[in-house]
């Protein structure tokens, strides 16, 4: 199946400091989720998308439908050591589309 | 407390055996899924179900079955004949695109298989 391209694939950051990382497609979706996975642990969503242009915020976390439907991207605003973790982006092409296609990750570590 | 369980969280296979990851949940989704992580890497879809009783292969469904002849259950059988099963096994479900909506998949917390 189709992976997304997301990047960057790992950042180093200082406790404080803004994230942002993003996923693109060469194909236009119509859903695009961002989820949070610690290690050993299943993913978490944290913000969930479903019209282009549309920009949604939960709590320290911003992101982005892109206009053009073929991106998005996640901010976090002054960064903690609890954010480490590696984020994933997923998308549904179509409303009725039988999965989502997931990119391969963006590992974050929070230098204290 | 509505979520999704997995059991059990660490698994170990022994050479031609088979096992069965455990996959329940009670939100009332209609649709469930199975992938497959490895270190470094993304999400593989191994199988999954829209509705009781139906199923569809996913991208690497080769050596693995599953069932679902409950809503809220959708077990995955390793077998002996998946060369690799090594890995991290995810277990999602969705409210179903059979309902109209927009696809949002909530995950358990995962079972991790070694092989002995």
């Amino acid at each position: 199946g189709q992976q997304l391209n997301q990047s960057p694939q790992s950042m180093f950051i200082q406790e404080g400091e803004d994230v942002s990382m993003n996923c693109t497609s060469s194909s236009i979706f119509n859903t695009w989720l961002w989820y949070k996975q610690d290690p050993g642990e299943g993913p978490v969503l944290l913000i969930a998308l479903y019209k282009a242009g549309e920009l949604t915020s939960n709590g320290r976390l911003t992101a982005q439908f892109g206009i053009t439907r073929k991106d998005s991207f996640l901010n976090i605003s002054a960064s903690i050591p609890s954010d480490v973790g590696i984020y994933f982006c997923a998308g549904q092409p179509w409303t009725g589309a039988n999965n989502l296609f997931f990119g391969t990750g963006t590992r974050l570590t929070v230098i204290p | 407390d509505g979520g999704i369980t997995q059991s059990p969280k660490y698994l170990f296979r022994k050479e031609g055996q088979n096992v069965t990851l455990s996959c329940e949940q009670n939100l009332n989704h209609d649709a469930m899924y199975w992938y497959r992580q490895d270190p470094g890497q993304g999400l593989r879809l191994i199988y999954y179900s829209q509705i009781v009783n139906d199923f569809q292969k996913g991208d690497i469904a080769e050596g693995y079955s599953v069932s679902r002849e409950k809503k809220e259950s959708f077990p995955l059988t390793v077998t002996s004949a998946q060369k690799n099963p090594t890995a991290f096994y995810l277990c999602a479900s969705s409210i179903g695109v059979l309902a109209g909506e927009q696809e949002t998949q909530y995950f358990g917390p995962g079972t991790r298989l070694l092989v002995l």
